[in-house]
């Protein structure tokens, strides 16, 4: 992800809708994408990840797309609950498997409001 | 499965001495370890990688006499901050990668304080 900036952006949907982050990373090598969802004062906590060889992957109630031609990535979560309020990163790695540090992208705040 | 155990959650300290963060793998080998600082309303900046029984690798503009990385066994590794300062104050997560399918598992982070 882009690392830059001093301020997160932010995300405000209402208990029920679809929310859709978005996620720009910067290395064209990167071969496998991460979103990580933390919640105040805890660690990331894993949501879903994507290799380079796909461009959509669903879990539960979320959805990752990736666009590597304008290298984009986006988190959509379904149905968006009051505890999916927490700041969102994604993060990307370059292939050399999992001992290779992740670069974070720089966050987005999404706040549900009941 | 898959923890890491990271302590102390929160420590204050006095400008001028040195602080201790142990991150323990609990139920697999930790032969990585990264360890990330995060600035209030920032994203998790790496600041090094250790790997077991060798030197860590810390990313440009960390100072590594100040921010001593020890992993000596497969399941701890520590990041000390020495002769801390209010600009220290922050707060460090570690991480570790723990599949061969690219999993990484997060310690819980410790808040630090230098007042």
């Amino acid at each position: 992800g882009e690392s830059v900036g001093l301020h997160l952006p932010t995300l405000s949907v209402q208990e029920g809708d679809n929310s859709i982050i978005n996620c720009a990373y910067s290395n064209s090598a990167s071969d496998y994408f991460i979103w990580y969802k933390q919640e105040s004062g805890k660690g990331p906590q894993f949501i879903i990840d994507i290799r380079s060889n796909m461009d959509k992957r669903q879990g539960q109630r979320v959805t990752v797309l990736l666009n590597k031609t304008v290298k984009h990535l986006s988190l959509q979560i379904a149905a968006t609950q009051p505890g999916d309020s927490a700041v969102y990163f994604c993060a990307d790695r370059k292939p050399g498997g999992s001992n290779y540090k992740l670069t974070f992208g720089k966050g987005t705040l999404l706040t549900v409001n009941p | 499965g898959a923890v890491v155990s990271q302590h102390p959650s929160w420590v204050i300290c006095k400008s001028g001495t040195s602080v201790k963060i142990e991150c323990r793998s609990l139920d697999f080998q930790a032969t990585t370890m990264f360890w990330y600082r995060q600035f209030p309303k920032q994203s998790l900046m790496l600041m090094a990688t250790s790997n077991e029984g060798s030197k860590a690798t810390y990313e440009q503009g960390v100072e590594k006499d100040k921010f001593l990385i020890n992993h000596a066994s497969l399941t701890l590794s520590t990041l000390t901050v020495t002769s801390a300062h209010p600009e220290d104050s922050s707060f460090y997560i570690c991480s570790a990668p723990w599949n061969s399918q690219g999993g990484y598992t997060f310690g819980s982070g410790t808040r630090l304080t230098v007042v």
